[in-house]
């Protein structure tokens, strides 16, 4: 079983609609979750960073994490074509700020005109 | 405040050969950490120095290795290159994995 799970997609969504990205993860211990944005040739940005149960919301943006659930995701609101790129999720692998960050294999998002 | 630096940006080699790759973290960040990224393999974590000490280690073959210096800067080796190693090659730095990771541009390896 990966540590880290996302569906790959391609997901596409129309523009100005809501853009809904999830992922899964194994180990219950962990305590940090995060969303990076990856275009094309380029390198992973942090985008969301979220620590506890329930929403955090940045602009646009709302991550969601549910532990018991062992599940996070991001929602993307009033979709722009700009936001296409590969979403990836991370996962912080332990307790301590010494654990390393696993990432899941991304999901493909396409935002249409 | 300048961000991770990685150089060379691309670099390409033959197969038995080997290579160094060179990481600056942003100042004050004392943990670097590498992945190797690939299209089917995704960003696959290679391993971590904090305090000049590798900290976490992937599973990658004893080929790859790495070492990191008192300035916190970081270097990565890969000998006997095979084909299979073509890959972006990307380095992070933080003050702790709780906060996430910036990324650098990254090295593009191509082995021929």
């Amino acid at each position: 079983q990966k540590e880290v799970e996302q569906n790959s997609g391609p997901l596409s969504v129309p523009e100005g609609a809501i853009a809904s990205l999830n992922c899964t993860y194994s180990d219950r211990v962990s305590q940090s979750f995060f969303w990076y944005r990856q275009y094309s040739g380029k390198s992973p940005e942090l985008i969301m960073s979220i620590y506890s149960n329930g929403d955090k919301e940045d602009g646009r943006f709302t991550a969601q994490l549910n532990k018991a659930s062992q599940y996070v995701s991001l929602l993307i609101r009033d979709s722009q074509p700009s936001d296409s790129a590969t979403y990836l999720c991370a996962v912080n692998g332990g307790y301590s700020s010494a654990s390393k960050i696993i990432f899941g294999s991304g999901t493909r998002l396409s935002i249409r005109p | 405040k300048a961000g991770v630096t990685q150089t060379p940006r691309y670099l390409i080699k033959t197969r038995g050969q080997q290579v160094t790759l060179s990481c600056s973290p942003i100042s004050g960040h004392r943990s670097v950490s590498w992945y190797q990224q690939t299209p089917g393999q995704g960003l696959q974590f290679l391993f971590e120095y904090f305090s000049e000490t590798q900290r976490n280690k992937g599973n990658f073959p004893g080929r790859f290795s790495g070492r990191q210096f008192s300035n916190s800067r970081s270097e990565m080796n890969v000998s006997t290159l095979e084909l299979g190693d073509s890959a972006l090659y990307l380095c992070a730095s933080s003050t702790g994995s709780n906060y996430g990771y910036t990324f650098g541009s990254g090295t593009r390896l191509t082995v021929v």
